[in-house]
């Protein structure tokens, strides 16, 4: 089905460790979005990206860094893992200067750092 | 900066009630808005999108109603249904991007 698509689900990382998420949509969206989820906390945004080779920072971006080398994938990186980081993230799309068709979320990444 | 409040945080109801959950946001400058379900330890699933031109979006037993001037939305849930047990976020464009700005969520709980 088409859609947003990320792996992995789950992933515990020791501090200091660096990973990627991985995120990959197919349906032509030049705009994508990481963002994280804590308990009791809504969504906060860490970095979006508005085409390919376009990225720029959301509203909590320290620990992260992003790239955007084609129109699918929009991977996210964490350098040196840290408890703070411990959270659900979750890839978006949506198409660009409308939001017509609104915005499609993947199923998450629930990361763990101990 | 835009902010999103969701009434109440949790709310318990029996079997077959309607339903009335409610959000608000701070800048009336939007072009839409977009009301989620999250199931536990899942991601996010689009209810229903209105645009500023519209005053409702229906599908199946939900209705969402905006009132841009008063800066508020709320999500009727008809005939209520145990499957319906989620939480419910609404979320809004920021101001001048796409970025979405979303409420804490209203968890719902539909006893049988």
């Amino acid at each position: 089905n088409a859609g947003v698509t990320q792996t992995p689900k789950f992933r515990i990382l020791k501090i200091g460790q660096s990973m990627t998420l991985q995120c990959a949509q197919d349906m032509n969206h030049n705009y994508m979005y990481w963002y994280r989820q804590d308990p009791g906390m809504g969504l906060k945004l860490i970095y979006y990206s508005v085409g390919a080779g376009i990225t720029d920072k959301g509203e909590v971006p320290n620990g992260y860094n992003v790239s955007r080398s084609t129109t699918e994938d929009f991977p996210l990186r964490l350098e040196l893992a840290a408890p703070s980081q411990t959270s659900v993230y979750f890839c978006a799309s949506s198409y660009p200067g409308q939001g017509t068709d609104g915005y499609t979320f993947g199923s998450g990444t629930r990361l763990t750092v101990v | 900066k835009q902010e999103v409040t969701q009434i109440p945080a949790a709310l318990s109801v029996p079997e077959g009630e309607n339903l009335v959950l409610n959000c608000s946001f701070t800048d009336s400058a939007i072009y839409n808005l977009q009301w989620f379900r999250q199931d536990p330890g899942k991601g996010l699933t689009s209810l229903l999108l209105i645009q500023s031109s519209q005053r409702e979006q229906t599908s199946g037993r939900l209705n969402a109603s905006l009132d841009k001037s008063s800066g508020r939305s709320t999500l009727y849930i008809a005939a209520s249904q145990p499957g319906d047990s989620a939480t419910y976020l609404c979320a809004v464009p920021g101001a001048g991007s796409y970025q979405l700005t979303f409420g804490k969520g209203t968890k719902l709980s539909v006893i049988p």
